[in-house]
C-alpha cells in the first residue's frame, strides 16, 4: 500500500493528452514539493518534473506538472509511442520523515 | 559531465552483508543530498536511504532501518550503503542518485540467495 495513490493504468492514442493523478495528504503533497518520474524496466527512473512543475533540462515541454492541495497531476500532451512506460510521483512526508512514492501508473499508448 | 558509478553488488547469503559504493564526478559532491533507490518487483520504486550534504541527517525507509547504514566521504566524492542482515526481499538493483534523481548511476545488482 503506497503512501501516495495513483491509478494503476492510463492509456491514450498518439497525439492525445493524458493526465495521471497522484493523491496524498497534508503531511506529504500538502506541505512539500512533488516529483514525477518515468520508469522503464531495467533502467534508472528518469526525473520528469521537480518542485511541482519544473522540468529538468532535456525533458520535453510535452510533460508538465501541477499541484493543488493534497493532489498533483502529470500531464503529457502530444502522446507518442515512446511515452509508454510506468510513471511515479514522489514527495517528502513529514510524518514518516522520508521520501514516499506512489504505486505507479502504467501508461499504454494505443 | 556528471557521472555516478556504483560498485559492490553481488551474491550474498541471507543474513549476510554487502557494502555498496558510489563514486561521483563532474559536480561538487559536497553540495548535494545523495541517496540510494531500488526497484522492488511488484512494489515499484523505493528510496532506501538518503543523506544530507554534510552527513548530519540520514533517513531510511522503514524496511531497512536498523539493517542498512548510509554514509558519505566528501573528500573522496563517495557515497556508501552498508547492508547487513540481508533478506531475500532486498534482492534487486540499487541505484545511487543525486538529490531527487536528476542523475543516476548505472545500478548495481544485489542477489540474496543461499
Amino acid at each position: 500500500q503506497s503512501v501516495l495513490a495513483q491509478p494503476p493504468s492510463a492509456s491514450g492514442t498518439p497525439g492525445q493528452r493524458v493526465t495521471i493523478s497522484c493523491s496524498g495528504s497534508y503531511s506529504n503533497i500538502g506541505k512539500n514539493l512533488v516529483y514525477w518520474y518515468q520508469n522503464l524496466p531495467g533502467t534508472a527512473p528518469r526525473l520528469l518534473i521537480y518542485d511541482n512543475n519544473q522540468r529538468p533540462s532535456g525533458v520535453p515541454d510535452r510533460f508538465s506538472g501541477s499541484k493543488s492541495g493534497t493532489s498533483a497531476s502529470l500531464a503529457i500532451t502530444g502522446l507518442r509511442s515512446e511515452d509508454e512506460a510506468d510513471y511515479f510521483c514522489a514527495a517528502w512526508d513529514d510524518s514518516l520523515s522520508g521520501r514516499v512514492f506512489g504505486g505507479g501508473t502504467k501508461l499504454t499508448v494505443l | 559531465e556528471v557521472q555516478l558509478v556504483e560498485s559492490g553488488g553481488g551474491l550474498v547469503q541471507p543474513g549476510g552483508s554487502l557494502r555498496l559504493s558510489c563514486t561521483a564526478s563532474g559536480f561538487t559532491f559536497s553540495n548535494y543530498w545523495m541517496g540510494w533507490l531500488r526497484q522492488v518487483p511488484g512494489k515499484g520504486l523505493e528510496w532506501v536511504a538518503i543523506i544530507k550534504q554534510d552527513g548530519s541527517e540520514k533517513y531510511y525507509v522503514d524496511s531497512v532501518k536498523g539493517r542498512f547504514t548510509i554514509s558519505r566521504d566528501n573528500a573522496k566524492n563517495s557515497l556508501y550503503l552498508q547492508m547487513d542482515s540481508l533478506r531475500a526481499e532486498d534482492m534487486t538493483v540499487y541505484y545511487c542518485g543525486r538529490d531527487w534523481g536528476e542523475y543516476w548511476g548505472q545500478g548495481t545488482l544485489v542477489t540474496v540467495s543461499s
